[in-house]
C-alpha cells in the first residue's frame, strides 16, 4: 500500500513570504500530526488533526496553522515566514492516535533565505 | 511538562556487537514507549512499542526493555551491522493527551 506522501520535498522561500505543505496519509487512516525537526531542537510538535478537527496542538505561534479535509489529507501553513522556521517538516499518520505507532513521510524541507 | 532524554553522543560500534541505547524520561510514567530509526533526510520509521506492563520486547535482532521505576528505557541491536547505522529515537504519549513525544535521538555508527 502506499505510504504516506509530502509534497513538495524541497522548497526555498524568502522571509516574510507564507507557504502551505500538503501531507497525504495512509489510506484508511484518521489521525494526520505534524512535526517541525531541526538540528538543535528534535522533532518538535506542531498540532494533530483526526476526522478533520484538531485534537492537538503544540506550542508554536499562530502563524502556523493546518487543516484536515474530508478524505483525511492534511494540509499545513506558515506565514510571514522567518529564518529560524527553516526546518524539516514532518507527517505523520496512523489511525486514530500513536498508540499502534506512526507513519511518517520523507518530509519537506524548508528553507527560508 | 514530559522531558525525554538520549545520550547526544554518537555510539561508535564494531560490526557484529551489541549497540544499546538509553532513554530517560521524567514526570509522569507513560502507558507505553516507542522507538524509531531515522535516516538522513527522511522521516522516522516506527520499530517497537513497548508497554508498562511488558518488561522487555523482541523484534528480529532488537530487543526493548522499559523500567517504569527507573523510568527508562534500553534499546538493543544484537549482532550489528553497517545497515543499522542510523539515529534511534525513542517516544512517548505526552501527560493528558495522545500526542506523541519524541527524544532527540541518538545517533549509532557500526563500523565495518
Amino acid at each position: 500500500k502506499a505510504g504516506v506522501t509530502q509534497t513538495p520535498r524541497y522548497l526555498i522561500k524568502t522571509r516574510g513570504q507564507q507557504v502551505t505543505l500538503s501531507c497525504s496519509p495512509i489510506s484508511g487512516h484518521r489521525s494526520v500530526s505534524w512535526y517541525q525537526q531541526t538540528p538543535g531542537q528534535g522533532l518538535q510538535f506542531l498540532f494533530e488533526y483526526f476526522s478533520e478537527t484538531q485534537r492537538n496542538k503544540g506550542n508554536f505561534p499562530g502563524r502556523f496553522s493546518g487543516r484536515q479535509f474530508s478524505n483525511s489529507r492534511s494540509e499545513m501553513n506558515v506565514s510571514t515566514l522567518e529564518l529560524g522556521d527553516s526546518a524539516l517538516y514532518l507527517c505523520a499518520s496512523s489511525l486514530a492516535g500513536s498508540e499502534g505507532g506512526y507513519t511518517f513521510g520523507s518530509g519537506t524541507r524548508l528553507t527560508v533565505v | 511538562s514530559q522531558k525525554i532524554e538520549q545520550n547526544s553522543e554518537a555510539l561508535n560500534i564494531q560490526e557484529g556487537k551489541t549497540a544499546t541505547l538509553t532513554c530517560n524520561y521524567t514526570n509522569y510514567s507513560p502507558a507505553y514507549l516507542q522507538w524509531y530509526r531515522q535516516d538522513p533526510g527522511r522521516g522516522p520509521v516506527f520499530l517497537l512499542l513497548i508497554r508498562e506492563n511488558e518488561k522487555e520486547k523482541r523484534k528480529e535482532r532488537l530487543k526493548v526493555t522499559f523500567d517504569t521505576t527507573l523510568k527508562q528505557s534500553l534499546f538493543h541491536i544484537t549482532a550489528s551491522q553497517p545497515a543499522d547505522s542510523a539515529t534511534y529515537l525513542c517516544a512517548l504519549p505526552s501527560y493528558g493527551n495522545n500526542r506523541l513525544a519524541f527524544g532527540k535521538g541518538n545517533q549509532v555508527v557500526v563500523i565495518p
